[in-house]
Formats: structure tokens, sequence, C-alpha cells
């Protein structure tokens, strides 16, 4: 399996525009987590899925913040509009059932 | 509530000596504990869990753990550091439902040649 594909790797954008982020799980995974990792703040989990569902998106920021999981197997997450103290490397994890989360590789966005 | 504290924000050794990465979690039920390092730019990478079994757990590159309840502590360790072993390493307790992660704040492992 490939793992966790997350696109773009790299991004990096103008105060006010919109951002998406992309996420392909692990085949067969039915849980998909956000996370954002920032050196002030670490590793906080903004929301994650169930079967395409959200179940917590309590750590999402703020309403410019979304997510979606349309199927199982691709996820975004959109920042409109985006600001400067978004920047931040985004991970995407997927697990099976409640076991060991897979991580991808991380979307760095820059926002100027 | 459940919450992990990695007692060192910084830890250095000399190549070819022991390594031990501290943490210590607050649990109200018995949790799923996990190590996961991460590389510069690189993503999270398991190094190895604990669910309840065998309280010393073995992981990959030679790293293990072990669970001790009494002190409710759950250190990483590895006998002979190596230049690869540099890298940021998370420990990470479990929600009671298993399905959300709690990271500690990590410790950055520095090897000196």
């Amino acid at each position: 399996d490939a793992g966790v594909i997350q696109s773009p790797r790299h991004e990096v954008t103008e105060m006010g525009q919109e951002v998406t982020l992309r996420c392909k799980p692990i085949s067969g995974h039915d849980y998909l987590f956000w996370y954002r990792q920032t050196m002030m703040r670490g590793l906080e989990l903004l929301i994650y899925f169930n079967n395409n569902v959200p179940i917590d998106d309590s750590g999402m920021p703020e309403d410019r913040f979304s997510a979606k999981m349309p199927n199982a197997s691709f996820s975004t997450l959109k920042i409109q509009p985006s600001e400067p103290r978004d920047s931040a490397v985004y991970f995407c994890a997927s697990s099976l059932f409640t076991d060991t989360q897979y991580f991808g590789p991380g979307t760095r966005l820059t926002v100027l | 509530a459940q919450s992990v504290t990695q007692l060192d924000s910084h830890v250095s050794v000399s190549e070819g000596t022991p390594v031990l990465l501290r943490c210590n979690y607050s649990s109200s039920y018995s949790p799923s504990l996990f190590w996961y390092v991460q590389h510069p730019n690189k993503g999270l990478q398991l190094l190895l869990k604990y669910t309840s079994a065998a309280t010393l757990v073995k992981g990959i590159n030679g790293f293990e753990a072990e669970f001790k309840k009494s002190e409710t502590s759950f250190h990483l360790t590895k006998p002979s550091a190596h230049m690869s072993d540099a890298a940021e390493y998370f420990c990470v307790v479990t929600s009671v439902t298993g399905n959300q992660f709690y990271f500690g704040t990590g410790t950055s492992l520095t090897v000196i040649p």
C-alpha cells in the first residue's frame, strides 16, 4: 500500500486566498484525522471522520476552516480566507477501527 | 481526562550510548500508548505501541518501551544510539474509545558523533 497520500506537499499563498489540502487515506481504513503542527502549539487534532462522517470537529480553529470527506478514499481541508497565522504543517492520518494511526507526509502551508 | 507528559524537551547522547526518553501519562482507564518518531520535514512514523498485552514492547530500529502502571510511565529506550536516530519523538495516549490520540509535546533527540 502506498500509505496516506497528501497533496500538495508545499503550498505558499497570500493572505485572503482560499487553500485546499487533500488527503487519500489507506485503502480500507475507516477513520481519517486532520492535524495541524506548529512550533507554538505542537500537534493539534482538528477534525476526524468515521466512515466518511465527521465525528468531532471541536479542534477546528474557526469558521474559516472546513473539512469534507465525500467518499472513503478522499478528504479535503479548506481554509477560506487564509491568514498568516494559519501557516503550519497539516497532517492527515488514517486508521482501521481504533487502532494505530498512519500519518501522511504532511502539507507545509505558508501564508504570506 | 487523559494526558501525557514528556519530561524532557531535548536529549543529547553520544553515538553508541543508551537512549532514554521519558513519558508519563494520566488516565482513568487502561489506555493504549504509542511512541512515534518524526524525522526532519517528514511525517510521523510508528515506533511501537502498547495495548495491554506484554508490558515490555519492542519496536522498530531497536527501540523498546516498558509500560509501568504503578508509575504511570511508558519510557522509550534503545541500548545504543545511532546517528540516524536523531529526530523528534512523541509519546501518545489514546482516549477511552481509542479513536483519539493525545500527543505529548515531543522530545528532540540529538546524537553526537
